[in-house]
């Protein structure tokens, strides 16, 4: 997997949008790029992936650079219910599990 | 909304003795996994698991860690002989497909493990 690098920590102000950025400068041409958060007191969270084209679901964006070394994680309007520490992390194609950093702490001001 | 549940939430055990948390996952998935997150680090990777098999584990995973698929919903993990160190939140999770690259992985909500 490629090592990824992530800000330890952000603050947004509610229904501002935050950006929170990623590098995966090794990330070789066949692996996924995967976004999960961890809610206070509870498992990670399926946010969304990709491999090269950006993505779009009903929670959030994902940015990925034409290089693909770095990706963006895009969170339109934040909540205070999206305060959490939110993992990038890379897999290859036939990989059996995923690897979590210690991620970015997202802080939402009311 | 299909969830996956874990039990007990939280147990306590003193050092040397045996613990098995348990996990129902999503009824239609069939890739399983152990996570372990030791209090303020990061979530950490213990066992995949498929058709009754290991798919693949960590060094963390050792002798004393075992997984079992007992009957057709159950998802076990058991520690044979704890140590003070085993203290962490014990997440399940699961999923339709094997390879992470095709889709998500659901986790529980955590098993914490108190080992005195």
């Amino acid at each position: 997997d490629a090592k990824t690098t992530q800000p330890n920590s952000m603050e947004s102000n509610e229904e501002e949008p935050v950006h929170l950025p990623c590098n995966h400068s090794t990330i070789s041409g066949t692996d996924y790029i995967h976004w999960y958060r961890q809610l206070p007191s509870q498992g990670p969270e399926y946010v969304i992936h990709g491999l090269t084209s950006n993505v779009n679901n009903r929670m959030a964006s994902l940015a990925i650079a034409e290089d693909r070394k770095s990706s963006t994680l895009i969170l339109h309007r934040a909540t205070l219910r999206d305060a959490a520490v939110y993992y990038c992390t890379t897999s290859s194609i036939n990989d059996y599990k995923l690897s979590f950093g210690a991620g970015t702490t997202v802080t939402v001001r009311a | 909304e299909p969830e996956v549940t874990q039990t007990p939430s939280h147990q306590v055990t003193q050092m040397g003795q045996e613990v098995i948390l348990r996990c129902v996952p999503i009824s239609n998935h069939l890739y399983f996994y152990w996570y372990r997150q030791i209090l303020g680090q990061k979530v950490e990777f213990l066992v995949s698991f498929y058709n009754n098999e290991i798919s693949e584990k960590s060094e963390i995973f050792d002798d004393q860690f075992s997984v079992e698929r007992p009957d057709g919903s159950n998802f076990t993990l058991k520690i044979r002989s704890t140590k003070l160190e085993d203290s962490a939140m014990y997440f399940c999770a699961s999923s339709l497909r094997g390879f992470v690259s095709t889709g998500e992985l659901f986790f529980g909500e955590g098993s914490r493990l108190t080992v005195l």
